[in-house]
């Protein structure tokens, strides 16, 4: 089944505590991506990889990092969580055919908190 | 001007009426706007999408309608019903060789509730 997985689906932690959330995929997709998503904001992005190796900034990137080692996994690392990182993460991936993006296929989401 | 203003927050409709949701931009190198919809749990899925070289595109009950020149554009569910009720996002992302080539860019939502 093609899909999109994340883990843990849901984390409590604390303050500095550093942490990873995997998102995994697979369906070949050169593109991956994480979001945010908190109530009244939306889907914002954090970080975007348009392949191996490439990764660039998204538009909330502060207190995160990511790295694309490999095409199906794209890890969003919190070196040093803060309470206003407790959100709704979203991991997502796409086909990158010809420079055009399709269709972002989106992960069942990682619930944080952090105390 | 990577923003997308969508409205309203929510909304109320009864069985078999129309949902019209909107959404604004400012960036005119904008070239694909999906809308997605996501249930309580879930992940947003895409639920059509349009590229500015039509003014609408129509997909069983759902429709967009795309106005380039207002740098506006529509979700029109038609006949809504009962399991339409989700949250509704609009998007817009930047063409290939843009310099924000990956970015998307999404609107707060709106949050639909279709009444039997």
């Amino acid at each position: 089944e093609a899909q999109v997985t994340q883990n843990p689906r849901y984390l409590i932690t604390v303050t500095g505590k550093k942490l990873t959330v995997t998102c995994s995929q697979n369906m070949n997709h050169e593109y991956m991506s994480w979001y945010r998503q908190d109530p009244g904001l939306g889907l914002r992005q954090i970080y975007y990889s348009m392949n191996v190796e490439v990764t660039d900034k998204g538009d909330v990137p502060e207190g995160y990092k990511v790295s694309r080692k490999e095409k199906r996994n794209f890890p969003l690392i919190l070196e040093s969580p803060s309470p206003n990182q407790t959100s709704l993460y979203f991991c997502a991936s796409s086909l990158y055919t010809g420079g055009w993006r399709e269709t972002q296929y989106f992960g069942p989401g990682t619930r944080l908190l952090v105390l | 001007q990577q923003q997308v203003k969508q409205s309203p927050q929510s909304l109320i409709v009864q069985k078999g009426g129309i949902s019209i949701i909107n959404c604004a931009y400012e960036n005119t190198a904008f070239d694909y706007f999906p809308w997605y919809q996501q249930f309580p749990g879930k992940g947003p899925a895409l639920l059509i999408a349009i590229r500015p070289d039509v003014s609408e595109k129509k997909e069983g009950r759902f429709t967009i309608s795309f106005n380039k020149s207002a740098k506006q554009f529509s979700l029109h569910i038609m006949d809504s019903q009962p399991g339409d009720s989700a949250t509704y996002f609009c998007a817009a992302s930047n063409p290939p060789l843009n310099t924000n080539a990956g970015k998307s860019t999404f609107g707060d939502g709106t949050t639909l509730t279709v009444k039997p």
